[in-house]
C-alpha cells in the first residue's frame, strides 16, 4: 500500500495557463476524491469519481475545470485559463467502493500558486 | 444543506495534559458519520477517529476519544496524554449516507493545535 499520490507537488504558473495535475489513488479503491484548500479553511469538495464515471460535481467546479478518470485507475484535474484565485491546495482522496463509513485516505496534496 | 463549526481557531495543550476539540454541526438528518481528522505540516489529511450517528457509545482510539452528543449536534475531541507529534490542524467532518453525496465529506475551518514540551 502506497498511499494516494499526487503530482506535481507544486506548481507556480503564470495567469492565463493552463495547469494539469495527477492522482493515483491506493490500489483496488475504485472511489476517488478531488478537493480543494485555501489557506486557513478546510478543504472543500470538487468532484469524485466510481470508477471512470464522474458521479458528482460541485459548483465550485467552473467550466474552466476538468477532471477525468479514463481507466479508472488515476486521475487528472485539469485548470485551463487559470486565475489568482484558484491558487490553493489541490487534494485527492481515494476509498473502497463505499459502504457507508469507509475511510476516505488523502494524499498530500498539489499546491498551486498562481501569479 | 449541512454545515460544521469548529469555533475554536487555535488551541495549545502541555505535554501529557488532556485538551478537547469542540465541533458542532447541522444537519436534518438522522444517520450520518462524523470524523475527525488530522493534517500535520507535511499536509496529508490523516483519520484520527470516526464515528457513525446511529451507535450511542462514543468512539475511541487510544489516545483519542470523542463525544457525541447527537441532539446538541455536538462532537467535541478529546485528546489524553498529549504528544508532541499531536501539533498539527485538526479538521472535524461530515458525511451523509444518502443519495449521490455520499462521497462528499464537510468539513470545518480547523483547530490548530500547538503542543508545549
Amino acid at each position: 500500500d502506497t498511499g494516494v499520490s499526487q503530482n506535481p507537488r507544486h506548481k507556480i504558473t503564470k495567469r492565463g495557463q493552463n495547469v494539469t495535475f495527477r492522482c493515483d489513488p491506493i490500489s483496488e479503491h475504485n472511489r476517488l476524491y478531488w478537493y480543494r484548500q485555501t489557506l486557513g479553511q478546510g478543504p472543500e469538495f470538487l468532484t469524485y469519481f466510481q470508477n471512470e464515471a464522474q458521479l458528482e460535481k460541485s459548483r465550485l467546479l467552473s467550466d474552466r475545470f476538468s477532471a477525468e478518470r479514463p481507466k479508472g485507475s488515476f486521475s487528472t484535474l485539469e485548470i485551463q485559463r487559470t486565475e489568482q484565485g484558484d491558487s490553493a491546495m489541490y487534494l485527492c482522496a481515494s476509498s473502497p467502493s463505499l459502504i457507508s463509513g469507509n475511510t476516505i485516505y488523502f494524499g498530500e496534496g498539489s499546491w498551486l500558486t498562481v501569479v | 444543506a449541512q454545515t460544521v463549526t469548529q469555533s475554536q481557531p487555535e488551541m495549545s495543550v502541555q505535554e501529557a495534559e488532556t485538551v478537547t476539540l469542540s465541533c458542532t454541526y447541522d444537519t436534518s438528518e438522522s444517520d450520518y458519520y462524523l470524523f475527525w481528522y488530522k493534517q500535520p505540516p507535511s499536509r496529508q489529511m490523516i483519520l484520527v477517529i470516526r464515528q457513525e450517528a446511529y451507535k450511542q457509545q462514543n468512539a475511541t482510539e487510544n489516545r483519542f476519544s470523542v463525544n457525541f452528543q447527537k441532539a446538541a449536534k455536538s462532537f467535541s475531541l478529546k485528546i489524553s496524554d498529549s504528544q508532541l507529534g499531536d501539533a498539527a490542524m485538526y479538521f472535524c467532518a461530515y458525511r451523509t449516507t444518502w443519495g449521490g453525496s455520499q462521497g462528499n465529506l464537510i468539513f470545518g475551518k480547523g483547530t490548530k493545535l500547538s503542543v508545549k514540551p
